[in-house]
């Protein structure tokens, strides 16, 4: 099992809608967690952390269920922008895991 | 540096040469991180360092992969007697050391990556 699972995608989604992705982690002493942002070829960018009690960026809305050892990431009013790949990020004692990403396209 | 620089930028060298690449982190960032990425996949963990000490060493494929950091500043991660499926992105990253969640200090940083190809 890897240690930090995402649904590959793509999502293709219309300007404008709200589009979520979940991720999955297997380490439960897990600390710390973020979702990264990669566009094409280019290195991956923090997008934003995510804490216990969820957090929010503007149009974007992380969320995290220690329990059940998910994050996940909601965009609302999505724009042209956002299209690319989303990195959700697990760090357990400094070991910093990525997850494969989710593609996002969004159609004009 | 103002940014995380790696070199070369692009390598390609043919089956059984050992490669190195550079990695200069920012300024003052205590842990430094090797990742390789092949397309379409996520960043692959290697190797990390806090300082000159190797933390995890896990994620290096086999023995012909090695890194160091020396003087805790720039690392070098070397590649002997490559093979054709070594040939991908690597990327390096740099962070503050690890103090509590929330302070950011966490954060990784990437440098632009060394793209490998092995013919």
């Amino acid at each position: 099992r890897k240690e930090v699972e995402q649904d590959p995608g793509p999502f293709n989604v219309p300007e404008g809608a709200t589009v979520a992705f979940n991720c999955t982690y297997s380490n439960s002493a897990s600390q710390s967690f973020f979702w990264y942002r990669q566009d094409c070829r280019k290195e991956p960018k923090l997008l934003m952390s995510v804490y216990s009690s969820g957090n929010e960026d503007g149009r974007f809305t992380a969320q995290l269920n220690r329990a059940s050892q998910y994050i996940s990431l909601l965009i609302r009013d999505s724009k042209l922008s956002d299209s690319a790949t989303y990195l959700c990020v697990v760090n357990a004692a400094s070991k910093i895991i990525f997850g494969s990403g989710t593609r996002l396209s969004i159609r004009p | 540096g103002a940014g995380v620089s790696q070199s070369p930028r692009y390598k390609v060298t043919k089956r059984g040469q050992d490669v190195a690449l550079r990695c200069d982190p920012i300024s003052g960032h205590v842990s430094l991180y090797w990742y390789r990425q092949a397309l379409g996949q996520g960043p692959e963990f290697l190797t990390y360092f806090n300082y000159e000490a190797q933390q995890d060493k896990s994620g290096l494929p086999n023995d012909r992969f090695s890194a160091e950091r020396p003087e805790g500043s720039i690392s070098t991660l070397t590649i002997q007697r490559t093979e054709q499926r070594d040939s991908a992105m690597y990327r390096c990253a740099s962070s503050l050391l690890y103090e509590s969640p929330g302070s950011g200090a966490n954060v990784l940083t990437f440098g632009a990556g060394s793209r490998l190809t092995v013919l």
